[in-house]
């Protein structure tokens, strides 16, 4: 059974930083891209990162992109969102995603997801 | 970046009617790779429907997806109790991008 557990999020003041993890299990971690996305609270789906099974292509949304960092440690099945200069509009729940059907495009689907880690910036 | 609408806002329908949800992007997708996802209150998405047609894993086939280019539709035949959710589209050919959602809500 795929299995995604997230942690790590939590109350941080703006400007601060904060890491999430994300492990995974039931699957080849280090075949998989991995992804994340969030959700502000009562809000939609917005994709924050995306990396490849093996780190060499690393994709970030327009908004976070410069303040933070995906990186992973297929050793560990663990796939993490280093998190810098956080702004109030970066809460909300943070889901780690694998990625899902194979396509040729360099971004895709989300076939599995974790629960999800909150995260809240505020002073 | 492409923006996807989504439309209704909010649909009121009853368990055995037919939804039909409506994803407009703000420029053609790629090869049609969009998708769809479910989302209940307090989980998380669920892929329904990859390459605008093709059904994830699991997916039961009242659910169904067609469209291309700007214009895409996500139909479920007939509502059952458990389809009532919010519904996003999300698109992959330039980016990604998700749409604001389509809340169907029991009348």
């Amino acid at each position: 059974e795929v299995q995604l557990v997230e942690s790590g999020g939590g109350l941080v003041k703006p400007g601060g930083s904060l890491r999430l993890s994300c492990v995974a299990s039931g699957f080849t971690f280090s075949s998989q891209t991995m992804n994340w996305v969030r959700q502000a609270p009562g809000k939609g789906l917005e994709w924050v990162s995306s990396i490849s099974s093996s780190s060499s292509h690393i994709y970030y949304g327009g908004s976070v992109k410069g303040r933070f960092t995906t990186s992973r440690d297929n050793a560990k099945n663990s796939l993490y969102l280093h998190m810098n200069s956080l702004r109030v509009e970066d809460t909300g729940v943070y889901y780690c995603a694998r990625d899902g059907p194979p396509v040729p495009t360099a971004l895709g689907t989300f076939d599995y997801w974790g629960q999800g880690t909150l995260v809240t910036v505020s002073s | 970046e492409i923006v996807l609408t989504q439309s209704p806002g909010t649909l009121s329908l009853s368990p055995g009617e037919r939804a039909t949800l409506s994803c407009r992007a703000s420029q053609s997708v790629s090869s049609s790779y969009l998708a769809w996802y479910q989302q209940k209150p307090g989980q998380a998405p669920r892929l329904l429907i990859y390459g605008t047609s093709s059904r994830a894993t699991g997916i039961p086939d009242r659910f169904s997806g067609s469209g291309s280019g700007t214009d895409f539709t996500l139909t479920i035949s007939r509502l059952e109790p458990e389809d009532f959710a919010v519904y996003y589209c999300q698109q992959y050919g330039s980016s990604l991008t998700f749409g604001g959602g389509t809340k169907v809500e029991i009348k």
